[in-house]
């Protein structure tokens, strides 16, 4: 089955750009989704289809994918950003779901 | 407004059965696919199970095969998950999402329901 890599942890400060990797096998050509998970809180879609935002998602938010590496990057980071965020693909060979194992991103 | 209310988790015996519901509002429930997602305390999100919107085409991760079945009722705008044979790995937060349709991302999600596996 596909696997997602993603770091465990990212640390930035105030003001800063984040990067959070996502990294599979050749995942340049499937289509990568990300989510925002606040503690206590349900997931949230942040970017959709590689690099698209859903209405209301703040434009400091963007996504690329290319190669065997996606990538969510957070502009001018806020403490309200301190989340966990996942990649995710759909599978199609298999019809399944798959999620990275998320990154915890730490505000400074 | 979309929302999606899970209902049905609580504490149940290993090889015990548990049956989720998610009841919709807001939205046309009939015509989206749906999907399980579940979460173990501290850990990453994992997809468990889709159904299409007319219930005609259904999977399951491979660990959950065999043991659990998901289903709809779309007059009612209820999905299901029937989980049996529990085993405590099991044992988690279990989301109901919505799917968008494109690339099968998931734009809304309910609160979760607690499933709980233990003697």
């Amino acid at each position: 089955s596909y696997v997602l890599t993603q770091p465990p942890s990212v640390s930035v400060a105030p003001g800063k750009t984040a990067t959070i990797t996502c990294a599979g096998n050749k995942i340049g050509s499937k289509i990568v989704h990300w989510y925002q998970q606040k503690a206590g809180q349900a997931p949230v879609l942040v970017i959709y289809y590689d690099s698209n935002r859903p209405s209301g998602i703040p434009e400091r938010f963007s996504g690329s994918n290319s190669g065997n590496t996606a990538t969510l990057t957070i502009s001018r980071v806020e403490a309200g950003d301190e989340a966990d965020y996942s990649c995710q693909v759909w599978d199609s060979s298999n019809a399944q779901g798959v999620f990275g194992g998320g990154t915890k991103l730490t505000v400074l | 407004e979309v929302q999606l209310a899970e209902s049905g988790g609580g504490l149940v015996q290993p090889g015990g059965s548990l049956r989720l519901s998610c009841e919709a509002s807001g939205f046309t429930f009939s015509i989206y696919w749906m999907h399980w997602v579940r979460q173990v305390s501290g850990k990453g999100l994992v997809w468990v199970s889709h159904i299409s919107s007319d219930g005609s085409d259904t999977n399951y991760m491979d660990s959950v095969k065999g043991r659990f079945t998901i289903s709809r009722d779309n007059a009612k705008n209820t999905l299901y998950l029937q989980m049996d044979s529990l085993r405590a790995e099991d044992t988690a937060i279990y989301y109901c999402a919505r799917d968008t349709a494109m690339a099968h991302n998931f734009d809304f999600w309910g609160q979760g329901a607690l499933v709980t596996v233990s003697s």
